[in-house]
């Protein structure tokens, strides 16, 4: 158990819906990361918070959003969902938002859009 | 931008046996993991390997940060390293992580 926590597991629903995916980072972590893994596209980094700022941006569609809290939760937003949109998502964090640093991952939310 | 090639991108191995799993990095990195993605989806962190060497029981990596290229080695493999094994490096100069395509690895028993 790396201490990162992903809700839901797992979420069903249609094309054209929002969704929102729940991450709370490891106790002491200041960042978040959030990824996408996709049978076509691999592992793909989306967006990173920094003690609620964000800090890096990837390959996040305009669809996407995302927010890290004071409470240094984070939550990705999806929108006008799309076949395509199902994956495994998964959030990470590490103590600081240097490349140096260890990032530990949850257990990711899988989300089939029908 | 960086670009991570794993290689092989899949492996058969028979139990107990030995292997090396290398992934090739384009550019200079400031950090460099190892992650094993068992079959239930989750991602194991197995190594933060910026640069040396690190052991950990029957698994050990070697990173060259000069030659751009890290190995992880599994030895005595077992049926429950099964999985998919990535390398992730996070590109100097930047704040993005970029993940291997990943080596693919089945022990049989």
């Amino acid at each position: 158990d790396s201490g990162v926590t992903q809700t839901p597991k797992h979420l069903i629903t249609a094309t054209g819906q929002r969704v929102t995916l729940r991450c709370s980072p490891r106790s002491g972590d200041l960042s978040v990361y959030w990824y996408q893994q996709s049978l076509d596209q691999g592992l793909q980094f989306l967006i990173q918070y920094y003690n609620g700022e964000e800090r890096a941006k990837g390959n996040i569609l305009e669809r996407f959003s995302a927010q890290q809290f004071p409470d240094l939760h984070s939550e990705l937003n999806l929108s006008s969902l799309e076949l395509g949109d199902s994956a495994l998502y998964f959030c990470a964090s590490s103590v600081a938002p240097g490349g140096n640093n260890e990032q530990f991952f949850g257990p990711g939310t899988r989300l089939t859009v029908l | 931008g960086i670009q991570v090639e794993q290689s092989p991108p899949d492996l058969i191995l028979q139990e107990g046996a030995n292997s090396t799993l290398r992934c090739n990095f384009s550019d200079s990195v400031n950090n460099l993991q190892w992650f094993h993605q068992n079959p239930w989806g989750q991602l194991i962190n197995l190594f933060y390997i910026p640069s040396g060497t690190k052991q950990n029981g029957r698994l050990s990596a070697t990173t060259v940060a000069t030659e751009r290229y890290s190995l992880l080695y599994i030895s005595s493999s077992q049926t429950t390293d099964s999985g998919v094994y990535f390398c992730a490096v996070h590109s100097s100069g930047t704040y993005k992580y970029i993940f291997g395509t990943g080596t693919r690895l089945k022990v049989l028993a």
